[in-house]
């Protein structure tokens, strides 16, 4: 089956630096990678959608400057988070959508999660 | 507004006992729906989606689900826990003209032996 990655899978930094987060779909092409959040005992939150050679859409109350998303490859997104601080501690999931040529909507695959702790 | 409500945060079973996870959507016009598991340290793997036609939905390690338009219902239902069932379900919603997924809170399965 279709497998995404991410890295790192857990990455500890302190408050004010930036961190990176890499999604890549190891075995199809992605032109749409979505980037979520998950909170303790809580669902996943979309944060935003990434098109493969366009910006990303942010959802309603996610700081596109904070959170920079960059999809360089039909492979790869990656989510930055800059001058991060305790409150961006989080699990943080990517999905991607395979390209598919029509028909109907195609499933996401996710990847494993990157949990970041800013201390 | 589009939602989805798991009611039952925590369940507990039995190995071998019967299981339902109850999921419940709003939503303006027919959805798609999935029910995705995440066990500790992997991704959500998808359990099964609907999207028309047989409102029972079988999916992969002997779960199903089944579609109530009347009652904005997608539960899903396994005749028989295994102990490796252990994990979070999550039951979410796709609006047809976009790839966004909305997902419900979240239900913790335990399988006691």
């Amino acid at each position: 089956g279709a497998v995404v990655s991410q890295h790192p899978s857990w990455v500890i930094c302190k408050s004010g630096t930036s961190v990176k987060i890499e999604c890549r779909s190891l075995d199809f092409q992605a032109t749409t990678m979505f980037w979520y959040r998950q909170f303790p005992k809580q669902s996943l939150m979309l944060m935003a959608t990434s098109n493969e050679g366009s910006k990303a859409t942010y959802e309603q109350g996610v700081e596109k400057d904070k959170f920079l998303i960059n999809h360089a490859s039909l492979t790869l997104s990656t989510l930055t988070v800059t001058s991060a601080h305790p409150e961006d501690s989080s699990f943080y999931i990517c999905s991607a959508l395979p390209l598919v040529a029509g028909g109907p909507q195609e499933t996401q695959y996710f990847g494993p999660g990157t949990r970041l702790l800013v201390l | 507004a589009q939602s989805v409500t798991q009611p039952d945060i925590h369940i507990t079973v039995s190995e071998g006992a019967s299981l339902e996870l109850r999921c419940n959507y709003s939503y303006g016009a027919t959805p798609y729906l999935f029910w995705y598991v995440q066990s500790p340290g992997q991704g959500l793997q998808l359990l099964l989606k609907y999207f028309s036609g047989d409102t029972l939905v079988q999916g992969i390690k002997g779960f199903e689900a089944e579609f109530k338009r009347s009652q904005s219902s997608f539960n899903l239902r396994k005749p028989s826990v295994h102990w490796s069932d252990a994990a979070e379900y999550f039951c979410a919603v796709g609006p047809y003209n976009t790839d966004k997924l909305i997902f419900g809170t979240g239900t913790r399965l335990q399988v006691f032996p």
